[in-house]
């Protein structure tokens, strides 16, 4: 059965203190895995797409990574301004049933 | 064009009324999905336009549920006989390019009470 698990489900940082959020998915073939940030009250915003293992993306202090089972987002010196929640989809087949997004990590940076 | 809208941001209805909801999404996207986010939770596929044509749905999605978007621009979801399981946050998006790069709107809150 298709499934990706974000963890941790929250996590609190001081700023300046970097860390990584996982997405972790089993899936029958992956297409490609996307991370997308959520401010409260909106859709998410697009971020990254990574298709196949060894695939490294960077935007200002994020950088995201794609391994065979699970993809890291790092978050490097973070601000205040990076709390959101991070969502990643995997896509795993050519139609959208099999779209499929995680259930996201609350990040909370604190000045 | 600043993005997509959806209209309107926030409703309340009561269980068994019909509800529609409505989205603009970029002009020159082609592509136009709408989606269902419960707390705490991922968004979940519900259906998807190419133009004008609907060319997928949810396997789990209600006959309750339609959707509209003619001549491929704006779209319509309505929702019939609401119930309280269809709370939710209602999003939509539109794309142009690769699957996935999508640009979301805010989305509708629906409460049925």
């Amino acid at each position: 059965e298709d499934q990706v698990t974000q963890s941790p489900e929250a996590l609190r940082l001081q700023e300046g203190e970097s860390s990584s959020l996982n997405c972790s998915y089993t899936v029958s073939g992956l297409r490609g895995l996307f991370w997308y940030r959520q401010d409260p009250g909106k859709g998410p915003e697009f971020l990254f797409t990574l298709y196949s293992a060894g695939e490294e993306k960077e935007k200002e202090r994020l950088k995201a990574t794609l391994t065979k089972k699970e993809s890291f987002l790092h978050i490097t010196a973070p601000k205040p301004e990076d709390s959101a929640t991070y969502l990643c989809a995997v896509q795993a087949g050519d139609n959208f049933n099999k779209f499929y997004f995680g259930s996201g990590t609350k990040l909370n940076v604190k000045p | 064009d600043t993005g997509v809208s959806q209209d309107p941001r926030h409703k309340i209805t009561k269980r068994g009324q019909n509800v529609t909801f409505r989205c603009d999404p970029i002009s020159e996207h082609n592509r136009l999905y709408w989606y269902r986010q419960t707390l705490g939770q991922g968004p979940e596929f519900l259906t998807y336009f190419q133009n004008e044509a609907q060319l997928e749905k949810s396997r789990l999605l209600s006959d309750r549920f339609s959707a509209e978007r003619p001549k491929g621009s704006f779209s319509t979801l309505e929702i019939q006989r609401t119930e309280q399981g269809d709370s939710a946050m209602y999003l939509c998006a539109s794309s142009q390019g690769p699957v996935g790069a999508y640009t979301f709107g805010s989305g509708t809150r629906l409460t049925v009470v």
